[in-house]
């Protein structure tokens, strides 16, 4: 069973484009969840779609948006980008809702960095 | 908000014990996990709690008190590959797959 796929794994930006990451779930997974994790502040939650739904949206600015295909694949996009938004970029997908002993699996992450 | 608090670095000896401590505060509460990453790889799940008391999974045990906002993870028999940072994580009760996370331990394992 493949795991959770992201795409690219690295990448790097200027300041003022826009970039857009790519992660495909886990067969049958319907939920998938995007987390910047910097150094200094660990791992931040930034969004979680379910049936291509966001159900929940964390602390960042609107530069940072997502979706969710039918497919359940979910691409996240950054505008704008500054210095500030070099991070590793992991998406992670669960197979149910969001109760019970549900196992969030975690992709290798898309490293960008912001020159 | 959420706040979860976990010691930066620890360093134990090959085959000792070693506790990993995390205090949290929510506003509301639907289970903690531990997760492993370890550098440059994805994090893995170890463990979930959500109600008190402890769960055992071979050399990993992992304890909450929900009334003090307080998780451990414990690791017998270290061995140099748990070399890691141990992730801990909350789960919050909006229904959804969101998992705030402390900053992480590094553990380092020394022969």
């Amino acid at each position: 069973k493949a795991g959770v796929t992201q795409t690219p794994r690295y990448l790097i930006k200027t300041r003022g484009q826009q970039v857009t990451l790519s992660c495909s779930p886990i067969s049958g997974h319907r939920s998938v969840s995007w987390y910047q994790q910097t150094p200094g502040q660990g791992l931040q939650f930034l969004f979680e779609y379910f049936s291509e739904t966001q159900r929940n949206k964390g602390n960042f600015p609107g530069r940072f948006s997502g979706r969710q295909f039918s497919n359940s694949r979910s691409e996240m996009n950054v505008s704008t980008l500054e210095l500030g938004d070099s991070a590793l970029y992991l998406c992670a997908s669960s197979l149910a809702s969001g109760d019970g002993d549900t196992e969030a699996f975690f992709g290798q992450g898309t490293r960008l960095t912001v020159v | 908000g959420q706040n979860i608090d976990q010691p930066t670095e620890m360093t134990a000896t090959e085959g000792a014990i070693v506790q990993i401590n995390c205090t949290y505060q929510t506003s509301g509460f639907n289970g903690l996990f531990w997760y492993q990453q370890h550098a440059g790889e994805a994090p893995t799940f170890l463990s979930y709690n959500v109600l008190d008391g402890l769960e055992e999974k071979g050399r990993f045990s992992s304890f909450l008190s929900r009334s003090k906002g307080y998780s451990y993870l414990l690791l017998k028999e270290l061995q140099m590959k748990d070399s890691a940072s141990y992730l801990c994580a909350v789960r919050d009760l909006t229904g959804a797959n969101n998992l705030f996370f402390g900053t992480g331990t590094r553990l380092t394992v020394i022969p």
